[in-house]
């Protein structure tokens, strides 16, 4: 079956950290995609990055699709950071289904 | 330009009731994903619909159903609620065809007692 996996489960930082996020994948994907979970439950878009590299601010992420995995890095954490991680692909295809991976849960201390 | 709006944000049912979801898609997004999240099993695929036809739909019972409207606006039902039911709905809109990018509503969390 389709499987994505994410690295680590819980990660524990300081405020002003660095940390990486890493999502495993098998298969081609058309569509891989990291969230951010807050507080309230919804699901905030990151990065739609089936493949290379973007940045926004203090976040970027790198997707390589030859080698089934991305990565999500957070740049001098702030304790907003705080919540659960979301890694997403299609089955790829067109169809609009999304496999979550289990997250990875991040704690920024002050 | 608006994002996925879904109604109730809040709902408490009792067992045996049926409930009705209700999602908006942003403005020309026509495929609308629903999916259930709870603490066990995480993030699970209810079904997807494009242009009023349900094109996918994952390992829930019959109990579970859905539709889409001509505005693309979506609707999902459950049916007999369990206590295993109580979770957060989660809705996303995306353009569809060759463009999947899905986008989040805010969610609609029910707790069946």
């Amino acid at each position: 079956g389709i499987q994505v996996e994410q690295s680590p489960p819980d990660l524990i930082l300081q405020e002003g950290a660095n940390s990486t996020l890493r999502c495993n994948f098998s298969d081609s994907v058309n569509n891989l995609q990291w969230f951010h979970q807050n507080p309230w439950g919804q699901l905030i878009n990151l990065f739609y990055i089936p493949s290379g590299t973007k940045q926004n601010g203090r976040l970027s992420a790198t997707t390589v699709a030859t080698e089934r995995y991305s990565l999500l890095y957070i740049s001098s954490s702030q304790t907003t950071d705080s919540g659960v991680y979301f890694c997403a692909r299609d089955r790829g295809s067109t169809l609009g289904r999304l496999y979550f991976g289990r997250g990875t849960q991040l704690t920024v201390w002050p | 330009k608006a994002g996925v709006t879904q109604t109730p944000r809040y709902l408490i049912k009792t067992r045996g009731q049926q409930v009705t979801l209700s999602c908006s898609p942003i403005s020309g997004h026509r495929s609308v994903s629903w999916y259930q999240q709870t603490p066990g099993q995480g993030l699970q695929f209810l079904f997807e619909y494009f242009s009023e036809t349900q094109r996918n739909k994952g390992n829930f019972p019959g109990r579970f159903s859905g539709r889409q409207f001509s505005n693309s606006r979506s609707e999902m039902n459950v049916s007999t609620l369990e206590l295993g039911d109580s979770a957060l709905y989660l809705c996303a809109s995306s353009k569809g065809e060759w463009e999947t990018e899905a986008f989040f509503g805010q969610g609609t969390r029910l707790t069946v007692v």
